[in-house]
């Protein structure tokens, strides 16, 4: 079975810190993806990665950004947390481009609370 | 504007009958669709997919239904039990982005009573 581990359940950061979100799979997946989770908007990709070093803007990039420095890891960045970043962080992976349409597995999700 | 909606937040049904959560989308470029059940603390699980050249997709309990002319997807769920109780995605993808990259509804939570 595919794991996906995300490095922390809860986190309460203020405002204008630099946060770190850590994702770990072990399968590996070629493709990492980061998304949130709001109430009412469903889950909104923010990037992702089909390779090592390479990453792709999402639908709301703003704010955010990430690393890929080895396969199994996809790390996202909150330069500057402000309270709108308040939310349930997501991280996913998938089988590389050539493999067709195959599933996106998740990870049990990071609560951040920005205050 | 979400290119992928469900209008029914939340859904109330009885055990044993059938649950049937429904999705619309706007971009005629998806052709492939997926469903994901989401319990609280938990990511969410893939469940169920199909692909824009079929209008049926089966496994066990559920059912996937696809009216592309409507743009229009439904999953069933036959006969519901408690432990389907979860929040319930649909998502749909398009070939140009064969990275799977995924579009998501809103959701809809499903409860099922005892």
């Amino acid at each position: 079975d595919v794991k996906v581990t995300q490095s922390s359940r809860y986190l309460v950061k203020r405002t204008g810190e630099k946060v770190f979100l850590e994702c770990v799979q072990d399968m590996d997946h070629e493709n990492m993806f980061w998304y949130r989770q709001d109430p009412g908007l469903g889950l909104r990709l923010i990037y992702f990665s089909y390779d090592v070093k390479m990453k792709e803007k999402g639908d709301i990039p703003e704010g955010y950004s990430v690393s890929r420095e080895k396969k199994e890891r996809f790390s996202l960045i909150l330069e500057s947390a402000s309270t709108n970043q308040t939310s349930m962080y997501l991280c996913a992976s998938s089988l590389g481009r050539g493999e067709g349409n195959s599933p996106l597995h998740f990870g049990n999700g990071t609560r951040l609370t920005v205050t | 504007d979400q290119q992928v909606k469900q209008n029914s937040p939340s859904l109330s049904v009885q055990e044993g009958r059938i649950s049937i959560l429904n999705c619309d989308y706007t971009n005629s470029m998806f052709d492939y669709f997926l469903w994901y059940k989401k319990y609280p603390a938990e990511g969410p699980t893939f469940l169920i997919s199909i692909s824009s050249i079929k209008d049926k997709n089966e496994d066990g309990r559920f059912t996937v239904f696809l009216n592309k002319s409507a743009k229009h997807l439904s999953l069933h769920i036959v006969p519901s039990q408690p432990g389907d109780s979860a929040v319930y995605f649909c998502a749909a993808s398009a070939a140009y982005n064969a990275g799977n990259m995924l579009t998501f509804g809103g959701g809809t939570r499903l409860m099922v009573k005892p």
